[in-house]
């Protein structure tokens, strides 16, 4: 597809219980961002992947949160032992490596829609 | 301090006014800046970066002033579909990921 392709769009889960959520982003985007949004909070960094390496995973709020992303394009966020406080709606987006420079625009990053986390 | 500070409103205002929004950045060293529209139970889009010299997109424009590291917002001739919630977005030189701010609500009333 053209946009950023998010699974499942809604999961409720029992707490303890493991989840796997998907992204596939935009073709030939290098860069893939995981964010968190709890209920009318701000947008929560988790982690960045450049290709299949994340040089910056420093938003995973403990060990029980891991992602991956293979071939350079599908990611995984996996939650282990899942809690109430899990409950969010995580937002997976994809760019173009940033260029350092003093760029005007440079290039935007395009969120999915999400995959809605409910924690019962 | 938040990297990102936004007053989170809510703005009201009529159709047809004009609104402006502020937003503050803590690191100098912010290098590129953009303004996301989020709309109910919806993903941030886009809404438009923000250049040194400023930039007008149709009945928006947006200014930098790096000395005070601020951002604004000015919206002419609301719109009902105006409505949304505005998020001041910007990027640390040598780091890739998006930092956002908690976003400024605005409704737009008839």
């Amino acid at each position: 597809g053209a946009g950023v392709s998010q699974s499942p769009s809604n999961k409720v889960t029992e707490k303890g219980k493991d989840v796997e959520l998907r992204c596939d982003p935009i073709s030939g985007h290098t860069a893939l961002y995981w964010y968190r949004q709890s209920l009318g909070q701000g947008l929560e960094f988790l982690i960045y992947f450049q290709g299949n390496s994340a040089p910056d995973k420093s938003g995973l709020p403990s060990d029980r949160f891991s992602a991956e992303r293979t071939g350079g394009s599908v990611s995984t966020l996996t939650i282990q032992r899942t809690q109430q406080e899990d409950s969010a709606v995580y937002l997976c987006a994809s760019s173009f490596t940033f260029i350092n420079r003093d760029t005007t625009s440079g290039n935007t990053i395009y969120f999915g829609e999400g995959s809605w986390l409910t924690v019962v | 301090r938040k990297e990102v500070e936004q007053d989170p409103g809510p703005f009201n205002v009529p159709e047809g006014a004009t609104v402006a929004f502020n937003c503050t950045y803590s690191n100098s060293a912010s290098q590129s800046f953009f303004w996301y529209r989020q709309d109910c139970r919806k993903e941030p889009k886009l809404l438009m970066s923000v250049y040194s010299s400023g930039n007008e997109d149709g009945r928006f424009t947006a200014q930098l002033n790096r000395a005070s590291q601020y951002i604004s917002l000015l919206i002419r001739d609301s719109k009902l579909s105006d409505s949304a919630t505005y998020l001041c977005v910007v990027r640390v030189t040598g780091f890739q990921k998006l930092v956002f701010g908690t976003g400024t609500r605005l409704l737009v009333s008839p």
